[in-house]
């Protein structure tokens, strides 16, 4: 079946270490994004990419790096800039062009501070 | 350009109430909507998709229903069940250089 998979599910992270959260997606879409969610809260958006080997800054990037070098893979680095990570990470995919694109999540990822 | 307020939560039922969720959408293209679900823990899924004003979407017993005199969507259950808790997001289609965008979404919490 097609769909996205991050892993891992729960991640802790200690002061001043980058961690990286993977999300795969076998879809064959073209745009891929990043959000993170605190608790109560909405989606707010970190990075996204449209194409390989291109992407952009989401509302919140400070303390964030993405990679898009294959289609179907685009990794978040949550770095030791980053005050307050702990929070859910969210990675979904979506066609582009076109109006009616359904957007799809994978399961998302907890990052918590230690 | 295109706008979405969805109404804010939480929204408590008593198990087999009838739900309403409202979403007001300004479109400066065709008018359809997407709404979310996302369980406790888990990501967001597509529920159903409303477009037009006569086209109705249906899925696990919820509808997704347009009113073109108020620019506005509802999220509809006739009787809902305490698995039906969870977060609901509205959102317009992703497609082009639209950044698919969420806010807080509406806490729904059913209770036996």
């Amino acid at each position: 079946d097609g769909g996205i998979t991050q892993s891992p599910k729960y991640l802790f992270r200690k002061e001043g270490q980058n961690v990286t959260l993977s999300c795969e997606q076998n879809l064959n879409h073209d745009a891929m994004y990043w959000y993170r969610q605190d608790p109560g809260q909405g989606l707010r958006l970190i990075y996204y990419s449209q194409i390989v080997n291109d992407f952009q800054k989401g509302d919140i990037a400070e303390g964030y790096s993405v990679s898009r070098e294959k289609k179907e893979s685009f990794p978040l680095t949550v770095t030791s800039a980053q005050k307050n990570p702990t929070a859910f990470y969210l990675c979904a995919s979506t066609k582009t062009g076109g109006p009616g694109n359904t957007i799809y999540f994978g399961e998302g990822s907890w990052l918590t501070v230690v | 350009g295109d706008s979405v307020t969805q109404m804010e939560g939480p929204v408590t039922l008593s198990e087999e109430a009838f739900l309403t969720i409202n979403c007001t959408y300004t479109a400066t293209g065709y008018p359809s909507l997407f709404w979310y679900v996302q369980y406790p823990g888990e990501g967001l899924q597509l529920l159903l998709k409303a477009t037009k004003a006569d086209d109705k979407g249906s899925n696990k017993g919820f509808e997704a229903t347009y009113r073109k005199e108020t620019t506005s969507f509802h999220l509809e259950k006739g009787s809902v069940q305490v698995s039906d808790s969870a977060v609901y997001f509205c959102a317009p289609p992703s497609g082009g250089s639209y950044i698919p965008t969420f806010g807080r979404g509406t806490s729904l919490i059913v209770h036996p």
